[in-house]
C-alpha cells in the first residue's frame, strides 16, 4: 500500500528556517516524480517544487532561491529545506507523487501545517 | 502564462448531474487531470488524463476536454460529493499548474 506521511510543520517566525519530512512507503521515491504542493488557510493549490527520478529540481518562482527539495534514497523519504520564511508561506504543505508521462498526482500525504508568525 | 478557471462555486440537487468546467487556452491539447477534496483532507484523484478513472473512483465520475474547454461530470450526485474540486495540467513545456478550485454544493 503506497502511503505518504509528513512531519516538520509548526510555528515559526519570519526569516526562520524549517525542514519538511515526507516518509514514503510501498513504493520507491527515487523512481518517481515526487512534489510539495501547499495550500494557504481558505486558498486553493499551489504546486511548489518538483523532483524527478533523474535528481532534476524546479521551484514555483515564489520560492526560488528560498526552498531546496531534496530526498534520500536509503530513507525513502523526501525533504523540503525551507528558509527565510515569509508571512505568505503560511500553509499546508502535501507531498505528492506523480508517474512520469501521466503527470499528475496520484497519491497524496496528509499535509503538515507551517505558520510563519511573529 | 498559461492560467485554469474554474468557476467558484456549482450547485446542484441530489440525483441530478454537476458539470465542473476548466477553462485555458487551447486546453483540449493538454492532458487535464482533477482532484477531490473534502474539508480538512488532502486532495484525491478523481480523473485523470481527461478521461480516465483511477481504481476506486465511481464510475459517475466521468471527464472530457476539447478546445477551450476541459469538463468534470459527476452523474447522480450525492451528499457526499459535497466538496472542492480542482483541475490540473502539467505538460514537459511547463511546471504544474491548478486551477482555482470550483464549491460543489449538493442542495
Amino acid at each position: 500500500e503506497v502511503q505518504l506521511v509528513e512531519s516538520g510543520g509548526g510555528l515559526i517566525q519570519p526569516g526562520g528556517s524549517l525542514r519538511l519530512s515526507c516518509a514514503a512507503s510501498g513504493f520507491t521515491v527515487s523512481s518517481n516524480y515526487m512534489s510539495w504542493v501547499r495550500q494557504a488557510p481558505g486558498k486553493g493549490l499551489e504546486w511548489v517544487s518538483v523532483i524527478y527520478s533523474g535528481g532534476s529540481t524546479y521551484y514555483a518562482d515564489s520560492v526560488k532561491g528560498r526552498f531546496t527539495i531534496s530526498r534520500d534514497n536509503s530513507k525513502n523519504t523526501l525533504y523540503l529545506q525551507m528558509n527565510s520564511l515569509r508571512a505568505e508561506d503560511t500553509a499546508v504543505y502535501y507531498c505528492a507523487r506523480s508517474i512520469a508521462v501521466v503527470l499528475s498526482f496520484d497519491y497524496w500525504g496528509q499535509g503538515t501545517l507551517v505558520t510563519v508568525s511573529s | 502564462s498559461y492560467v485554469l478557471t474554474q468557476p467558484p462555486s456549482v450547485s446542484v440537487a441530489p440525483g441530478q448531474t454537476a458539470r465542473i468546467t476548466c477553462g485555458g487556452n487551447n486546453i483540449g491539447s493538454k492532458s487535464v487531470h482533477w482532484y477531490q477534496q473534502k474539508p480538512g483532507q488532502a486532495p484525491v484523484l478523481v480523473v485523470y488524463d481527461d478521461s480516465d478513472r483511477p481504481s476506486g473512483i465511481p464510475e459517475r465520475f466521468s471527464g472530457s476536454n476539447s478546445g477551450n474547454t476541459a469538463t468534470l461530470t459527476i452523474s447522480r450526485v450525492e451528499a457526499g460529493d459535497e466538496a472542492d474540486y480542482y483541475c490540473q495540467v502539467w505538460d514537459s513545456s511547463s511546471d504544474p499548474l491548478f486551477g482555482g478550485g470550483t464549491k460543489l454544493t449538493v442542495l
